[in-house]
């Protein structure tokens, strides 16, 4: 089972803040099968970002995500109001398909 | 509008059986691998199972491997989930998600649209 670390665990930032979130895997991700989910307090997860880097439909460019191999990253350029969330990664190179313990983006 | 919603969820006694049910609108159901997704009160996010398009290709997680079944009616563009023996850690809240292919396989087992999930507790 490929075991997905996310740090930190809670990030303390201000609106218009940079936001860097680190996902890294017990093994290498062929082809950077690799996606990014953020959640709300009481809302469904939403899909960010997958293929590592490639924005899903309707996600605002201040999104970004980039890395290959075992260390990827999720980065904020600046953060609005609505982006302080949970985020999660999560793994689609072999079963079981597993999620990192998620960083909680708060505000400062 | 890709629409998906869960119902079934409930309360029940340690032991029992609840099937729930993820009605999906907005695509072409039959093309697309789903997948049953939940989270416990406070954590974090654990795949349960997901299943094929065509309904012929299936996974379970260790932790409900022979008392969950996943299934679904392309006639209904509807997906499901029987869980039987329910314990008391599978109190969750249980999302359906479609997949982003045919087969949920290394590409495409990742999720790019959620329903806002059912609720489960398992209690006496």
């Amino acid at each position: 089972e490929i075991v997905l670390t996310q740090s930190p665990g809670t990030l303390s930032l201000s609106p218009g803040e940079r936001a860097t979130l680190s996902c890294r895997a017990s093994q290498s991700l062929t082809s950077s099968y690799l996606a990014w989910y953020q959640q709300k307090p009481g809302q469904a997860p939403r899909l960010l970002i997958y293929g590592a880097s490639s924005r899903a439909t309707g996600i605002p460019d201040r999104f970004s995500g980039s890395g290959s191999g075992t260390d990827f990253t999720l980065t904020i350029s600046r953060l609005e109001p609505e982006d302080f969330a949970v985020y999660y990664c999560q793994q689609y190179v072999s079963s079981p398909w597993t999620f990192g313990q998620g960083t909680k983006v708060e505000i400062k | 509008e890709v629409q998906l919603l869960e119902s079934g969820g409930g309360l029940v006694q340690p032991g029992g059986s609840l099937r729930l049910s993820c009605a999906a609108s907005g695509f072409t159901f039959s093309s697309y691998a789903m997948t049953w997704v939940r989270q416990a009160p406070g954590k974090g996010l654990e795949w349960v199972s997901p299943i094929s398009g065509s309904g012929g290709s299936t996974y379970y997680a260790d932790s409900v491997r022979g008392r969950f079944t996943v299934s679904r009616d392309n006639s209904k563009s509807t997906l499901y989930l029987q869980m039987n023996s329910l314990r008391a850690e599978d109190t969750a809240v249980y999302y359906c998600a479609k997949a982003g292919g045919f087969y949920c396989g290394a590409g495409s087992c990742y999720c790019d649209y959620w329903g806002q999930g059912t609720v489960v507790t398992v209690s006496s």
